[in-house]
């Protein structure tokens, strides 16, 4: 069965703590990213990674890091530094890099984080 | 970097009836993408369009674009009550370093009542 899995679905924050949210995917696509949603809004980009060991920022990476050690696996950490990290947050998969315009991405179900 | 912006905002139509949801952007595009998210999920991708096609179709979707205009539309016929969910456009963008990002506008909530 293949696909993109998030864990946790429901991940809660205290204060001055750091959080890893988990992505996997098996269907051997070279390209992630992450993406934060605030209620009513977009997607915002966090950050991306086009090939293993390898990834850049996004729009709103800052109290954000990230780690590219396999190619299945793209694991997002919010740091304490991140002020307002109430949010749902979405991994996404493409097959190649996205060095063209035309890279249809796959989403995993995603991560709501909450701050206690 | 450049938005697509999904208008209206909210749509609320009964079941059987055709919806109709815009998208503008602010500057060209090779292709334009849609997506669906039913509530609390990831997004689906529907359909891609792109710019030497003006209108494309996908089961009961159907997508046209307007580069003059600088707008798309989608359109869903013969709606059901599992078509309720938020519908996104997407545009991509150069993000530099040779690569591309794809921007999400903040989409419609569409509602099917049955």
């Amino acid at each position: 069965d293949g696909g993109i899995t998030q864990s946790p679905k429901y991940l809660f924050r205290k204060e001055g703590q750091n959080v890893t949210l988990s992505c996997e995917q098996n269907l051997n696509h070279d390209a992630m990213y992450w993406y934060r949603q605030d209620p009513g809004q977009g997607l915002r980009l966090i950050y991306y990674s086009q090939i293993v060991n390898d990834f850049q920022k996004g729009d709103i990476a800052e109290g954000y890091s990230v780690s590219r050690e396999k190619k299945e696996s793209f694991p997002l950490t919010v740091t304490s530094a991140q002020k307002n990290p109430t949010a749902f947050y979405l991994c996404a998969s493409s097959k190649r890099s996205p060095t063209t315009d035309w890279e249809t991405q796959y989403f995993g179900p995603g991560t709501r984080l909450l701050v206690l | 970097s450049q938005q697509g912006e999904e208008d209206p905002q909210a749509l609320s139509i009964q079941e059987g009836e055709n919806a109709t949801m815009n998208c503008s952007y602010k500057t060209s595009i090779n292709n334009l993408q849609w997506y669906r998210q039913n509530s609390g999920r990831g997004l689906v991708h529907l359909i891609l369009i792109r710019s030497n096609e003006r209108e494309k179709h996908s089961g009961r979707l159907r997508v046209t674009l307007d580069t003059s205009k600088k707008s798309s539309s989608l359109l869903i016929t013969a709606s059901r009550a599992a078509d309720t969910a938020s519908y996104f456009c997407a545009t991509p963008s150069y993000s530099g370093a040779g690569s591309y990002q794809l921007t999400f506008g903040k989409g419609t909530k569409l509602s099917v009542i049955p």
